[in-house]
């Protein structure tokens, strides 16, 4: 496809469990990024790529929360744990470069409810 | 104090009135400044982009930035049911990854 795609597009999981959410960002996008946006918030930064590694993971909220990404393509953000203050909509997004500009589009997000 | 501030609303207007919308800030160190507009059950897309202070227009699209009051606003012209939606200001200090972001205000337009 053209766009960021993400997968699950819902994801209800019972607290204690672990959860996987998967970006294929578009195709040539160096740059990934990932942010949480909870009911009523606006988007919090949790992390970015470039390539294949994250220089910066400071938005990560605990050592719960994981991502990794390979073949400077799929990116996957693992939670584990789930706790209810997890629920929210994680959105990726990428760009050509690092650069939350004119050139970086977002996926439609996963809804992640912990139950 | 949140580092940006943005009104949630709701805000309902009748067709073709001018919505205007606005963020307050506290970082001074903000340069660049967006705003996104979120359909239900999608990701945010770009509408506006704008550096430093001034005025930027795109078709019924008006963003304007006051970096001495740490305001800025976006204001839609000839208002649509199309243009229902939630609308997020964006900042950030230099042109990269790390975006502040208000908490969005919902619109919408009454056909």
């Amino acid at each position: 496809g053209a766009g960021v795609s993400q997968s699950p597009s819902n994801k209800v999981t019972e607290k204690g469990k672990d959860v996987e959410l998967r970006c294929d960002p578009i195709s040539g996008h160096t740059a990934l990024y990932w942010y949480r946006q909870r009911l009523g918030q606006g988007l919090e930064f949790l992390i970015y790529f470039q390539g294949n590694s994250a220089p910066d993971k400071s938005g990560l909220p605990s050592d719960r929360f994981s991502a990794e990404r390979t073949g400077e393509s799929v990116s996957t953000l693992t939670i584990q744990r789930t706790q209810q203050e997890d629920s929210a909509v994680y959105l990726c997004a990428s760009s050509p470069q690092t650069a939350m500009n004119t050139e970086a589009f977002f996926g439609q997000g996963t809804r992640l409810t912990v139950v | 104090q949140k580092e940006v501030e943005q009104d949630p609303g709701p805000l309902s207007v009748p067709e073709g009135a001018i919505v205007s919308l606005n963020c307050t800030y506290s970082n001074s160190a903000f340069q660049y400044f967006m705003w996104y507009r979120q359909y239900s059950r999608k990701g945010p897309e770009l509408l506006m982009y704008t550096y430093s202070s001034g005025n930027k227009e795109d078709g019924r699209f008006t963003a304007q930035v006051d970096k001495s009051s740490k305001y800025i606003s976006l204001f839609i012209r000839d208002s649509q049911p199309s243009d229902s939606a939630t609308y997020l200001c964006a900042m950030s200090v230099y042109n990269d990854y790390k975006l502040s972001f208000g908490a969005g205000t919902t619109v919408t337009v009454r056909a």
